[in-house]
């Protein structure tokens, strides 16, 4: 079965500093892409930032980067010069290029931008 | 596009009564789909349609729970009858494609179901 593990349920970060958020995975598939969600107080997902399992080359997208290490299944989030904007839910997701087609979401990140 | 768009934002009604849920896709997307979020379970895939056609609704919890396409620009999720335990925030994306693009949510709808 494929799963997606966030093994941080809380976090919380000072203002302009660096966090980072892991996600770890697990599955048979080789192709297949990663998501990283944010959820705000207001509930909206948002699309953060996507990487594709055949690049190697980490996605970056402003403030956010992803360090993906596709040998561990590992697809870690980091946010640099954290804003309070950033304070929000954050969910790994995962899908196949095959098979059930279904996302898989991990069980999320609260974090918490300190001013 | 105004994005996806949910109604009500807030539904609050009593166990046995029916309630439904409605979606509005970004206009040209393909797929739609609809999920269910709680604190116990996350976020849960309950079904998604493609050209207004149910694909895969294995995640619908039970027969109480049933979604429709007319068209591509709408999407009903109906509860019959509904439970305290079908509480949670439900959410429709959309997306052009299924694999690999990205899914647009919409800001969901938080029912509470006494």
């Amino acid at each position: 079965a494929q799963t997606v593990t966030q093994s941080q349920p809380e976090m919380s970060v000072q203002e302009a500093e660096t966090v980072t958020l892991s996600c770890t995975y697990d599955t048979s598939e080789n192709n297949y892409y990663l998501f990283w969600y944010k959820q705000p107080p207001s509930r909206q997902m948002i699309l953060v930032i996507r990487q594709e399992a055949y690049k190697q080359q980490n996605a970056t997208e402003n403030r956010f980067s992803v360090n993906f290490q596709k040998a561990a299944k590992s697809f870690s989030l980091k946010i640099s010069d954290s804003q309070l904007g950033d304070t929000a839910m954050y969910f790994c997701a995962f899908i196949t290029t095959s098979g059930t087609y279904k996302y898989i979401f991990g069980t999320g990140t609260r974090l918490k931008v300190l001013a | 596009d105004a994005g996806v768009i949910q109604s009500p934002r807030h539904e609050v009604t009593e166990m046995g009564q029916e309630v439904t849920l409605r979606c509005k896709p970004i206009s040209g997307h393909d797929y739609l789909f609809w999920y269910r979020q709680t604190m116990m379970r996350g976020l849960e895939l309950l079904i998604y349609f493609n050209n207004n056609v149910p694909i895969d609704d294995s995640g619908m919890p039970e027969d109480r729970f049933s979604a429709k396409m007319p068209n591509a620009s709408f999407s009903t999720l109906k509860i019959q009858p509904s439970e305290p335990r079908d509480s949670a925030v439900y959410f429709c994306a959309s997306s052009w494609d299924l694999v690999g693009e990205t899914q647009y949510f919409g800001p969901g709808t938080r029912l509470l179901v006494l």
